[in-house]
């Protein structure tokens, strides 16, 4: 079973750039979250996307933008790039079920190394 | 406020020994979960224990065990004989309310551990 690919691994943008980072879910996988990570403030959460809307928002500008698409691939935009935006950007993919014990359990892509020069 | 608080600095474990990463939390919410990641350095956030906060139990999950303590909100995660492949930042993190829904974790700063031959 394919895990949560994350595209492209690695970019190089200049301050006031915009960039894209993609997301495909784990199949069958209806909720994608993305998570920014720096040295700095750890891992924060952006947004969360299910079935096509935005659920959950987390403390960022409106800079940050994101979308998630019928298949349930998520993007994420960043405009107006800073040099604060360098972070590594992780996705998550999550099933939730019907009963049992699901723990929503997140399942993490490798992330996309963004620098911003 | 801090969610999550990981406090220990750097640990360097001996291979085939036992360590335990400590973690505390914060929230007044009756309804939450725990969840321990680890973190190689390529990156990519990988899933080793989830602790419910109405789990009667401790969770386990082979080398892995999580010392539930309510009261005192601390939630340890516990690795037994330790292997070269353990070397990695350990990430503990907290769902606040049930699952469904809400796909947003609060992360600590994580724990690095490098385990010697």
């Amino acid at each position: 079973k394919a895990g949560v690919t994350q595209t492209p691994r690695y970019l190089i943008k200049t301050r006031g750039q915009q960039v894209t980072l993609s997301c495909s879910p784990i199949s069958g996988h209806r909720s994608v979250s993305w998570y920014q990570q720096t040295p700095g403030q750890g891992l924060q959460f952006l947004f969360e996307y299910f079935s096509e809307t935005q659920r959950n928002k987390g403390n960022f500008p409106g800079r940050f933008s994101g979308r998630q698409f019928s298949n349930s691939r998520s993007e994420m935009n960043v405009s107006t790039l800073e040099l604060g935006d360098s972070a590594l950007y992780l996705c998550a993919s999550s099933l939730e079920g019907t009963g049992g014990r699901d723990t929503g359990e997140l399942f993490f892509g490798e992330g996309s190394r963004l620098t911003v020069l | 406020a801090q969610k999550i608080t990981q406090t220990q600095p750097g640990m360097f474990v001996q291979e085939k020994e036992a360590v335990t990463l400590d973690c505390t939390y914060d929230t007044s919410d009756p309804s939450y979960g725990l969840f321990w990641y680890k973190q190689p350095s390529s990156g990519e956030m990988i899933f080793l224990i989830y602790q419910g906060s109405y789990d009667q139990q401790n969770a386990t999950e082979g080398r892995y065990s999580l010392n539930f303590q309510k009261a005192r909100k601390s939630a340890n995660l516990v690795i037994s004989a330790s292997q070269l492949g353990d070397s990695a930042m350990y990430f503990c993190a907290m769902r606040e309310g049930p699952h469904y829904g809400n796909n947003r974790l609060a992360f600590g700063k994580g724990n690095q551990v490098v385990v010697i031959p």
